[in-house]
């Protein structure tokens, strides 16, 4: 059965660092992969798309990158704030369908 | 992008009773669907609302449990129907636009907040 994963459930970083963030499928190959981001009490809120054919995707401290070799997307938040503290979750299609991953807690400590 | 609202926001329910969620786009949009999400959990899609049509509901989720309807492009329903603890959950609606090349994206409502005692 297909399967979204990501690295880690919660991951602390400095301000001012990078945060990177991990999601690997298995078994499918998604034609896209998407992140977005959930605040607490919150629906989540679309990021970024990046298609398969596409290595790399910016929109201003954002950076996504999809590797289809390795089954792998990396989303990175350059200069990081605490206000980038939420929760990250990464979706693809499957068939007719969405399927998110079980997202990651990103911490920004001052 | 577009509005999407949700009533109610949280509700407090006793077991056995149904709760039905709304949810409101303030334009016309080509899907719409619903998600829950327990605790600490990610999303679990519930169904796809169909406009005009019956509802069509993923692995583990039953028309009975989760009627839904979806009498326009703009608003749908879903009800929670003899409710349990278990369901107790956020409720998510979200939606993709007419004209979305490959990829269309979800635009999510706010949630609602169930707590079944």
């Amino acid at each position: 059965s297909q399967k979204i994963e990501q690295n880690s459930e919660a991951l602390n970083i400095q301000e001012g660092k990078t945060a990177t963030l991990t999601c690997n499928y298995t078994n499918y190959s998604p034609a896209y992969l998407q992140w977005y981001r959930q605040d607490p009490g919150r629906g989540p809120v679309f990021l970024l798309l990046i298609r398969e054919n596409e290595k790399e995707k910016r929109k201003e401290r954002l950076k996504v990158t999809f590797d289809t070799t390795l089954k792998q997307s990396l989303f990175h938040i350059t200069a990081s704030q605490p206000a980038d503290s939420a929760t990250y979750l990464c979706a693809s299609e499957y068939g007719q369908n969405f399927v998110f991953g079980p997202g990651t807690r990103l911490s920004v400590l001052p | 992008s577009a509005v999407i609202s949700q009533k109610p926001s949280r509700d407090i329910c006793q077991r056995g009773t149904s709760l039905t969620i709304q949810c409101q786009v303030d334009s016309q949009v080509t899907m719409m669907f619903w998600y829950r999400q327990q605790p600490g959990q990610s999303l679990t899609l519930i169904a796809t609302a169909n406009q005009g049509s019956e509802a069509t509901y993923e692995s583990g989720f039953v028309i009975d449990k989760f009627p839904i309807s979806r009498p326009n492009l703009t608003f749908s329903t879903l009800t929670v129907s003899n409710m349990s603890p278990e369901d107790s959950s956020i409720y998510l609606c979200s939606v993709e636009f007419f004209g979305q090349a490959i990829g269309g994206t979800q635009y999510f409502g706010p949630g609602t907040r169930l707590t079944v005692l």
